[in-house]
């Protein structure tokens, strides 16, 4: 079975302080795909990034970056130097290779940043 | 224009009703979805499909059916719709396969009275 825990229901922040998102997964398949969304106020899904299980490198964009680590099972999001239109729920959600494209989503973490 | 389209946005409909929500893309896509989304409980899959031919289940599918009328287009049905069927419910797209991105529709919020 598949499964992606985000053990962080909420999250509250100041304005310019770093933060870090967790995300655990559980999957059987060797093969499978990671991925972050964010969801704003507005309810849109928007895509963040994605990521494979043979690709462990660590990506930053611009204030973002994923720690991805098979060993611990984990796919973890920092935002550093937060702003207030960072405010959000953050998915995240797993793909297994023979699993249809299907999303398994985690429960989200609702990240309010403050002025 | 959007990639991905939900008609309608909102809607308030009451128990015993049945409604049906359409999505819509330009994308191109043969893999459609269809999810649910409840507080707390983060995005469910309710079905999927491949192509206008294959359409299969996801993991709470009970008490809706699927249409797919062309490659562009997916529709979800509530054939009596209750009130624990008040959510918001996204539309999906990818390339597709073997797993690739999904684009979402906007989302559709539908309250059962």
């Amino acid at each position: 079975a598949q499964k992606v825990t985000q053990a962080q229901t909420e999250i509250s922040v100041v304005e310019k302080e770093d933060v870090t998102l967790d995300c655990v997964y559980e999957t059987r398949d060797t093969t499978y795909y990671l991925f972050w969304y964010k969801q704003p106020p507005s309810g849109e899904l928007v895509f963040l990034i994605r990521r494979n299980s043979f690709d462990e490198q660590n990506e930053i964009s611009g204030r973002y970056s994923w720690n991805f680590q098979k060993s611990t099972s984990s796919f973890n999001f920092t935002i550093t130097a937060s702003q207030v239109v960072d405010s959000a729920v953050y998915f995240c959600a797993l793909s297994g290779y023979n699993q249809g494209g299907k999303l398994i989503f985690g429960q989200g973490t609702e990240l309010s940043v403050k002025p | 224009d959007a990639d991905v389209t939900q008609t309608p946005r909102n809607r308030i409909t009451k128990t015993g009703k049945r409604i049906m929500l359409e999505c819509s893309q330009t994308k191109g896509h043969d893999r459609m979805y269809w999810y649910r989304q409840d507080p707390g409980l983060g995005l469910r899959l309710i079905y999927y499909s491949f192509d206008v031919k294959d359409i299969n289940k996801g993991e709470i599918s009970d008490g809706y059916s699927v249409s797919r009328q062309a490659q562009a287009k997916f529709s979800l049905s509530l054939e009596s719709a209750i009130p624990n069927q008040t959510a918001l419910y996204f539309c999906a797209t990818t390339p597709g396969p073997p797993v690739d991105t999904q684009y979402f529709g906007p989302g559709t919020r539908l309250t059962v009275l």
